[in-house]
């Protein structure tokens, strides 16, 4: 178990429908991160928030958001979805954003969109 | 462009049979190599990090190392248990982004 808990396990919605995926951080852990993982592209990263305030940001769509909260949970909004989102969502967690920090995964998200 | 290769796809071995997996990078300064294992169904569970070309980190039956292009992961006299896919990840000066291969499945017959 590492810590990270994200809600809900599973999701199936349908196109043009909006969702927001969970993430509490192992406890202590200030830095939080989203990535999306399908079959065919592996894992790619979304987006950091350090302390609630975003240090990174990688191939984010402009339909999908997110923020990280004063508690450091953090949420991530998918709006306007397509059948192309349908992957699993992992977020992460690491004690600092400093570089090079190890990051402890949740057991994701999996995003079904009909 | 910044990426991550990892080879090979997918290899089987014998329990015992030793060998290599590779990570190949090309990055805008790396500030850190990471591998980590993945379960079927769970998220990824760290194993290394390596931050300068010349390291290396040992962790049980798995031995990590870095130059300045690629990684390599020994594994040395596998069990069944190591069976999963490892991925190998870097993350870059520039922007801070984190980049990761498709990995590499393996599987250890007993």
């Amino acid at each position: 178990d590492s810590g990270v808990t994200q809600t809900p396990k599973h999701l199936i919605t349908a196109t043009g429908q909006r969702v927001t995926l969970r993430c509490s951080p192992r406890s202590g852990d200030l830095s939080v991160y989203w990535y999306q993982q399908s079959l065919d592209q592996g894992l790619q990263f979304l987006i950091q928030y350090y302390n609630g305030e975003e240090r990174a940001k990688g191939n984010i769509l402009e339909r999908f958001s997110a923020q990280q909260f004063p508690d450091l949970h953090s949420e991530l909004n998918l709006s306007s979805l397509e059948l192309g989102d349908s992957a699993l969502y992992f977020c992460a967690s690491s004690v600092e954003g400093r570089y090079g920090q190890p990051q402890h995964f949740g057991d994701g998200t999996r995003l079904s969109i009909l | 462009e910044d990426q991550v290769t990892q080879s090979p796809e997918a290899l089987r071995l014998q329990e015992g049979e030793s060998s290599s997996l590779n990570c190949s990078y090309t990055v805008s300064g790396l500030r850190g190599l990471f591998w980590y294992r993945q379960d079927p169904g769970k998220g990824p569970e760290f194993l290394f990090t390596l931050y300068s070309a010349g390291e290396e980190k040992e962790k049980e039956r798995l031995k990590a190392t870095l130059t300045k292009k690629e990684s390599f992961l020994h594994i040395t006299a596998p069990k069944p248990e190591d069976s999963a896919t490892y991925l190998c990840a870097v993350q870059a000066r520039l922007g801070n982004q984190f980049y990761f291969g498709t990995g590499t499945s393996l599987t250890v017959i007993p």
